[in-house]
């Protein structure tokens, strides 16, 4: 099993509706990020979180919103969908202190259309 | 601001070519710079990395060194393999936290 795990992998949904995507991960890591990739831009940051309590914008946040949950539950809420919004999307992980080497950890990845 | 510029793909190569991905940064200060690898339906996974001038990394066959004086992080392969098939992202780690992506460059190795 995947140490990140993101769910849905795929979603088709309509302009308007809310949209949540999910990740877990069991790799035991403080710091959360979302990312969103598009052809030709690479990844940009949405948000990220350091911890329960600590949650922070990325460069393009506007139009979504975020939940750490727990620790190893980060969720990216669209509150409501646009087509500019299609993307896929990533969720990674990174350990503070000691295990520092400076690798993200990336889940396999959440395609979302919105039409 | 800091950012990363890698050359446009796709790039195709016949098996056993010789590979060069060219990446340049801008930053302030000194960052750690990488290469990720993404396979087809999957996320991204760090291929390796450089954490000061003049640092080689490698991984797989895989190298990129840590240029300061030309701002670069070129990624080198002697001979490629099908397998080698997959979007590769050059990125910079600035502070602790700030990471930059470039674009990604797809590679397609044909046998």
């Amino acid at each position: 099993d995947a140490d990140v795990t993101q769910t849905p992998r795929n979603r088709i949904t309509k302009t308007g509706k809310r949209i949540m995507l999910e990740c877990s991960q069991t790799k035991g890591h403080d710091r959360m990020y979302w990312y969103r990739q598009d052809p030709g831009l690479g990844l940009r940051l949405i948000y990220y979180s350091f911890d329960v309590k600590d949650i922070n914008k990325g460069e393009i946040s506007d139009g979504y919103s975020v939940s750490r949950q727990a620790q190893a539950k980060f969720s990216l809420s669209l509150e409501s969908a646009i087509p500019n919004q299609t993307a896929l999307y990533f969720c990674a992980t990174r350990p503070t202190g000691g295990g520092n080497t400076g690798e993200l950890f990336f889940g396999e990845g959440s395609r979302l259309t919105v039409l | 601001g800091n950012s990363v510029t890698q050359m446009e793909g796709p790039v195709t190569l016949s098996e056993e070519a010789f590979l060069t991905i060219n990446c340049t940064y801008t930053a302030t200060g000194y960052p750690s710079l990488f290469w990720y690898v993404q396979y087809p339906g999957e996320g991204l996974q760090l291929l390796l990395k450089a954490t000061k001038a003049d640092d080689k990394g490698s991984n797989k066959g895989f190298e990129a060194t840590y240029r300061k004086e030309t701002t670069s992080f070129h990624l080198e392969k002697g001979s490629v393999q099908v397998s080698d098939s997959a979007v590769y992202f050059c990125a910079l780690k600035y502070n602790f936290n700030k990471f930059y992506f470039g674009s990604g460059t797809k590679l397609n190795v044909k046998p």
